[in-house]
């Protein structure tokens, strides 16, 4: 079976652009959550979405924003890049019913670089 | 805010040594504990996940972690590693019964293995 996917791999961008990064969850999954890795740090959540909604968010600023489809897809957006930005971005899904057992897997992640 | 420690932030052990990873939990009521490893060029793949039973929780490639409530922790362990066991080890935790309907993951910082031949 297929796992997470992610796209692109990696991507460079200069400060004030706009970026989205796309995820393809584990084939019978319906949520997807995103995290943010920067180097030397374990990855922060950003979002998480479930059946289309918007499940939860993490501290991070209304730059980001995210969506999910009705194949359970989703897309990451991130505007007006700062170079803080720059990181590994994760996605990981699961069967997100019921908080007590669900686990998350993860993709291979998309490397942003913002110049 | 719930927050993940790990002790270590570099291992380096020798083929045939043992391994303990510690990581501890800061939060007061019932949580989830995973492990997670990244191989060099690899994803986070999960290696075991403690939801609750038996607090002895035997994972992939022969590691497994003990979830001692009374200390917050769950530490890593391997009786004997190898060098494929080089790797990136992250623990995790989500909080259950916050009545949210779902959960998320807090990480540690990770522990970086370098196992030597």
């Amino acid at each position: 079976d297929a796992g997470v996917t992610q796209s692109p791999t990696h991507l460079i961008k200069t400060r004030g652009q706009q970026v989205t990064l796309r995820c393809s969850p584990i084939s019978g999954h319906k949520s997807v959550s995103w995290y943010q890795q920067v180097l030397g740090q374990g990855p922060q959540f950003i979002f998480q979405y479930y059946e289309k909604e918007e499940r939860g968010r993490g501290n991070f600023p209304d730059r980001f924003s995210a969506r999910q489809f009705p194949n359970y897809s989703s897309e990451l957006n991130v505007n007006a890049l700062l170079l803080g930005d720059s990181a590994l971005y994760l996605c990981a899904s699961s069967f997100g019913q019921g908080e007590s057992t669900d686990t998350q897997y993860f993709g291979p992640g998309t490397r942003l670089t913002v110049l | 805010a719930q927050s993940v420690s790990q002790h270590n932030h570099h291992v380096i052990l020798s083929e045939a040594a043992s391994l303990e990873l510690g990581c501890n939990y800061s939060y007061g009521g019932t949580v989830n504990l995973f492990w997670y490893v990244q191989y060099p060029g690899q994803h986070l793949q999960l290696l075991l996940k403690y939801f609750s039973g038996d607090p002895l929780v035997k994972g992939i490639k022969g590691f497994e972690a003990e979830f001692i409530k009374s200390k917050f922790s769950f530490n890593l362990r391997k009786p004997s590693v190898q060098w494929s066991d080089t790797a990136e080890y992250f623990c995790a935790v989500t909080l259950v019964g916050l009545n949210s309907g779902y959960s998320t993951l807090t990480f540690g910082k990770g522990t970086m293995l370098l196992v030597s031949p």
